[in-house]
């Protein structure tokens, strides 16, 4: 069955590093997604891609944060200058289609840890 | 601003009981519904999705239910196993896109 898949598992940076986390989506979906989970809250949404180009952000989706599909199967979410904060699981999603019937596949995460 | 409640927090059942999980929200103009199921540490699980002309939908021993008019959703697990423990989130879309709004979960344990 059709999954996506996410690497790094866990990454650990300093702060002030870049980091990058990717993602491969479900081969014919196209609309992909990521979100995060600071440790014992709510996943929140960041932001959705669709057609090469970002279609929604939310507030915590600041300058520092980019995606970008650079070829047919990776998504990958960059952030420029880690914060503390930052400290999270991020996950990847994709869906078939817009409208009403589609579902949301999530990837395992990645871990991000801030020191 | 859409808002996604689950009650209750936590729960603990004996192993065999059916049991039900709810999920409340603020904005009755949604898309459709997504049950998940996360274990620790892991990834989220889609179980079931109910689109909002639908009223249920069943998968296996798992009955999710809809009220959009009193922004209500119900997760039913029929003949709970220890296999059940984990934490089960609901999620709306919205109808300005396509982000999903997740509540903070239940979390389950069914005992042996």
């Amino acid at each position: 069955e059709p999954e996506v898949t996410q690497t790094p598992s866990h990454q650990v940076t300093q702060m002030g590093q870049e980091v990058i986390l990717r993602c491969v989506p479900i081969s014919n979906h196209l609309y992909f997604y990521w979100y995060r989970q600071i440790l014992g809250q709510k996943v929140e949404f960041l932001v959705s891609f669709y057609n090469n180009e970002i279609s929604e952000k939310s507030e915590i989706f600041d300058d520092q944060f980019s995606v970008e599909r650079p070829d047919g199967s990776n998504f990958t979410l960059k952030i420029r200058s880690t914060k503390l904060e930052d400290s999270a699981m991020y996950f990847c999603a994709s869906s078939a289609r817009e409208g009403s019937y589609n579902e949301q596949f999530f990837g395992p995460g990645t871990r991000l840890t801030v020191l | 601003k859409q808002e996604v409640t689950q009650i209750p927090a936590a729960l603990s059942v004996p192993e065999g009981e059916n049991l039900v999980l709810n999920c409340s929200f603020t904005d009755s103009a949604i898309y459709n519904l997504q049950w998940f199921r996360q274990d620790p540490g892991k990834g989220l699980t889609s179980l079931l999705l109910i689109q909002s002309s639908q009223r249920e939908q069943t998968s296996g021993r798992l009955n999710a239910s809809l009220d959009k008019s009193s922004g209500r959703s119900t997760l039913y697990i029929a003949a709970s196993q220890p296999g059940d423990s984990a934490t089960y989130l609901c999620a709306v879309r919205s109808n300005q896109g396509g982000k999903l709004i997740f509540g903070q979960g239940t979390e389950l344990s069914v005992k042996p």
